[in-house]
């Protein structure tokens, strides 16, 4: 399968700072990624899809000001949580789609995803 | 949009044993895909089945489109199988996979 990273692992800030996590697809190019939120225990909910060389789209009832993405180049996109407060606290995963097929384990279309970053703002 | 329901929401197993975990869609989908998340969050992908039927050692998973339902069969589960298992689709033209709230595994020793 296709191997997608992200950094920070784990983060614990103060609140009112600003948190960035990167996304890498490290044997792929990505020109779409998405992100993803998680709160303990349950289900992986989408917050925005990361175009690269454009801004990216957010889903409905999330802040773009709060949550800004940059898609920078083919195998990078980064999710910076400003002015963070401790509701943001959360599981945040990001996800880039194979555009080739490659072998048995990549599909066209298949999405894979990174270890995910956990958020805690105290 | 789509919804996803998986069934059932939890499952206790005794280490040897068979089981079956259900994922059905409100409409058609286009990319179906069925996750493994680990302890530490990470999300395994275990397959990538719009149709059809695939097996991979002791996991295969059958779809059928027409019905908007698959299916993910476990045999021999072992303790290593705990965790939570997703199911996640996409409707034809868009690339956004929507999550059902998963099956909590949990295989006793």
């Amino acid at each position: 399968g296709a191997v997608v990273s992200q950094h920070p692992s784990w983060v614990i800030c103060k609140s009112g700072t600003s948190v960035k996590i990167e996304c890498r697809s490290l044997d792929f190019q990505a020109t779409t990624m998405f992100w993803y939120r998680q709160f303990p225990k349950q289900s992986l909910m989408l917050m925005a899809t990361s175009n690269e060389g454009s801004k990216a789209t957010y889903e409905q009832g999330v802040e773009k000001d709060k949550f800004l993405i940059n898609h920078a180049s083919l195998t990078l996109s980064t999710l910076t949580v400003t002015s963070a407060h401790p509701e943001d606290s959360s599981f945040y995963i990001c996800s880039a789609r194979a555009g080739r097929a490659g072998g048995p384990s990549r599909h066209v279309g298949e999405l894979f995803f990174g270890e995910g970053s956990r958020l805690t703002v105290l | 949009g789509i919804q996803v329901e998986q069934s059932p929401p939890d499952l206790i197993l005794q280490e040897g044993a068979n089981s079956t975990l259900r994922c059905n869609f409100s409409d058609s989908v286009n990319n179906l895909q069925w996750f493994h998340q680990n302890p530490w969050g990470q999300l395994i992908n275990l397959f990538y089945i719009p149709s059809g039927t695939k097996q991979n050692g002791r996991l295969s998973a059958t779809t059928v489109a027409t019905e908007r339902y698959s299916l993910l069969y476990i045999s021999s589960s072992q303790t290593t199988d705990s965790g939570v298992y997703f199911c996640a689709g996409a409707q034809g033209g868009s690339e956004k996979l929507v999550f059902g709230k998963g099956t909590k595994l949990t295989v006793n020793p």
